[in-house]
């Protein structure tokens, strides 16, 4: 079926580990998105990218790393977990770098650091 | 800091009743977005407005902005059960057009 989905949907990992986050959409979207939900904060940025191996910084990169070799994919890793990591992390994309096209969303990874 | 605040946090209301959510925020805009989130599922958008129009309307939607006092509301008529989600407003700012910005988000109760 069309559309954005997130993988895996739950994750506990432990302080220090490497950790992979993945996003496949099926419409060919350019941009894609990753954000982090926390209570108190809303949702904020981490990183976008505007095609294939084009990525750039949002709000929060620090301790995240993104590649896009493909235009279909965006995975989001955590080289070295920490608690403070602990989060529920959203992909989405959009079709062009035009802010005035709705964002699509996966149903998010929440991810635990122990 | 989050460029959009929503205003109630938390909104309890019965069934057929109207639900006011508010959004404010700080820098101009190119336009605001209405999104939808369930619970444990990702946002759905509901409606975009540009900054030059005053009022949206989509089925029970109707969405105002006022650059003016840089807020914008979103009114929900007739609310149903199945309406309760929270209710998240993103601005796509001028200085930085592409790269949304989300409020806190409503959390809306509507009980049958």
């Amino acid at each position: 079926d069309a559309g954005i989905t997130q993988s895996p949907r739950y994750k506990i990992t432990e302080t220090g580990r490497q950790v992979t986050l993945m996003c496949h959409q099926t419409w060919s979207h350019s941009y894609m998105f990753w954000y982090r939900q926390d209570l108190g904060h809303g949702l904020r940025l981490i990183y976008y990218s505007a095609a294939a191996d084009i990525t750039d910084k949002g709000e929060v990169p620090d301790g995240y790393v993104v590649s896009r070799s493909k235009t279909e994919n965006f995975p989001l890793t955590l080289e070295s977990a920490t608690r403070s990591q602990t989060s529920v992390y959203f992909c989405a994309s959009r079709s062009s770098r035009q802010g005035n096209q709705p964002q699509h969303f996966g149903d998010g990874t929440r991810l635990s650091i122990l | 800091s989050q460029q959009g605040e929503e205003d109630p946090q938390a909104l309890s209301i019965q069934e057929g009743e109207n639900a006011t959510m508010n959004c404010s925020y700080k820098t101009s805009i190119n336009n605001l977005q209405w999104y939808r989130q369930n619970s444990g599922r990702g946002l759905v958008h509901l409606i975009l407005i540009r900054s030059n129009e005053r009022e949206k309307h989509s089925g029970r939607l109707r969405v105002t902005l006022d650059t003016s006092k840089k807020s914008s509301s979103l009114l929900i008529t007739a609310s149903r059960a199945a309406d309760t989600a929270s209710y998240f407003c993103a601005t796509d700012r001028s200085s930085n057009t592409g790269k949304l910005i989300f409020g806190q988000g409503t959390t809306l109760q509507v009980k049958p």
